[in-house]
């Protein structure tokens, strides 16, 4: 059984702040790690993909990967409340498989 | 900005009686899925499709779903007898070739009476 996991927060942060999310998986075959944004009520919005160890910017959002502590991560700096909203992480089940095992969500919360 | 459209955005049916999701995948995406959110609980895989055929699908996805690309835009998914328990948002997403990021519509509400 695949496993994704991330605390379900909420995870509290002021305006401007760094917040990060964690998240840990089982399958050591996973070959691409994804982040995405989920407001409540709507769909998956994806924000970060990860294929390789170490970080990955895109603007405000970084990835972070450690392959060997099966470990994936997401900073986003300079919080905002419009970054307020559930991160789910997922990943892939490597061998050619796109298909995706979800996390249950880190709910974050940007106080302003 | 392409993206994946799906309707209706919410659905309610009479348990057992069938019903059909609609969903129109980016353009020239090759990869498309289904999955499903329970209120409250994780994203969940159900199938994937490529080429015209099913390449995998979960436990969830019994012989009471099927899936169908009746043209060449339109990528469905029917649930033949829906039970209470089939309520739940359900997401498509497709995803190009070469690509590894699928992108999910808005999702339709399902709700079974």
């Amino acid at each position: 059984q695949k496993e994704v996991e991330q605390n379900s927060g909420p995870l509290s942060v002021p305006e401007g702040a760094i917040a990060s999310l964690n998240c840990t998986y089982s399958d050591r075959g996973s070959q691409s790690f994804f982040w995405y944004r989920q407001y409540s009520g709507k769909s998956p919005e994806l924000i970060m993909s990860i294929y390789s160890n170490g970080d990955k910017e895109d603007g405000r959002f970084t990835a972070q990967l450690n392959k060997a502590s099966q470990y994936v991560s997401l900073l986003i700096r300079d919080s905002q409340p419009s970054d307020s909203a559930t991160y789910l992480c997922a990943v892939d089940s490597g061998a050619g498989s796109y298909q995706l095992t979800f996390g249950k969500g880190t709910k974050l919360s940007v106080i302003p | 900005e392409p993206e994946v459209t799906q309707t209706p955005s919410h659905q309610v049916t009479q348990m057992g009686q069938e019903v059909i999701l609609r969903c129109v995948p980016i353009s020239n995406h090759l990869y498309f899925y289904w999955y499903r959110q329970i209120l409250g609980q994780k994203v969940e895989f159900l199938v994937s499709f490529y080429n015209n055929e099913i390449s995998e699908k979960s436990e969830i996805f019994d012989d009471q779903f099927s899936v169908e690309r009746p043209d060449g835009s339109n990528f469905t998914l029917k649930i033949r007898s829906t039970k209470l328990e089939d309520s739940a948002m359900y997401f498509c997403a497709s995803r190009g070739d070469g690509n590894t990021e699928a992108f999910f519509g808005q999702g339709t509400r399902l709700t079974v009476v």
